[in-house]
């Protein structure tokens, strides 16, 4: 079972707040990710973290911010919520990739964000 | 650029039964990597089965296993005996290997399967 935490499941806000998604990981991955998914639709990355000091964009772009100042920690922040913000946000993290292994990801529960 | 299709937004099988869930992929990358997730309506994503493009076996994980066709370029999953709990949105997901320190995976849009009893 994956040790990997997301706070708040779920969050109702209005706009224009500032919002901070949390995530952490007990498994001491280098590797942490975070995606977007609205509903019923595929997951898009949306940054990435290779370690400590490193983040990087994703595939989508998106307003958010993220920062890895520790291992086990990827929070993700939004400055100025707004309703097109509304979705599920992922955390996920892997192990550094060894020959012959699959690197899977391991994800949180998601993060269920709706802004008013 | 790489590209996960999955065909079949939904699916319906009888319990018991076995089920093929498509996916296709497209990538110029000789080495890589190809996943099957499991997210339930919860909303969390359940690794189910892995698939590296130079194994010589399809992969198996209990009743899942993976219908590997390099040459067509497709990764369809397949259920055997399927059970109720097996409801939930499926995606097929792929990881470049060469240049893939990030371990970043591309997703499909998914398969929407409902058992029925």
């Amino acid at each position: 079972e994956a040790d990997i935490y997301q706070t708040p499941r779920y969050l109702v806000i209005g706009t224009g707040k500032k919002i901070t998604l949390e995530c952490s990981q007990t498994m001491g991955h280098d590797k942490m990710y975070w995606y977007q998914q609205d509903p019923g639709m595929e997951l898009h990355l949306i940054h990435y973290s290779y370690g400590v000091n490193s983040t990087e964009k994703g595939d989508l772009s998106s307003e958010s911010t993220v920062s890895r100042i520790r291992t086990e920690h990827f929070p993700l922040t939004l400055e100025s919520a707004r309703p097109s913000h509304t979705s599920q946000y992922l955390c996920a993290s892997s192990a550094i990739l060894l020959a012959g292994e699959g690197g899977e990801l391991f994800f949180g529960e998601g993060s269920r964000l709706t802004v008013l | 650029a790489q590209k996960i299709t999955q065909t079949q937004p939904g699916m319906f099988v009888q319990e018991k039964e076995a089920v093929t869930l498509d996916c296709t992929y497209d990538t110029s990358d000789p080495s890589y990597g190809l996943f099957w997730y499991k997210q339930p309506s919860s909303g969390e994503m359940i690794f189910l089965i892995y698939q590296g493009s130079y194994d010589q076996q399809n992969a198996t994980e209990g009743r899942y296993s993976l219908n590997f066709q390099k040459a067509r370029k497709s990764a369809n999953l397949v259920i055997s005996a399927s059970q109720l709990g097996d409801s939930a949105m499926y995606f097929c997901a792929m990881r470049e290997v060469y240049g893939g320190a990030t371990n970043k995976l591309i997703f499909g849009t998914g398969t929407l399967l409902a058992v029925q009893p």
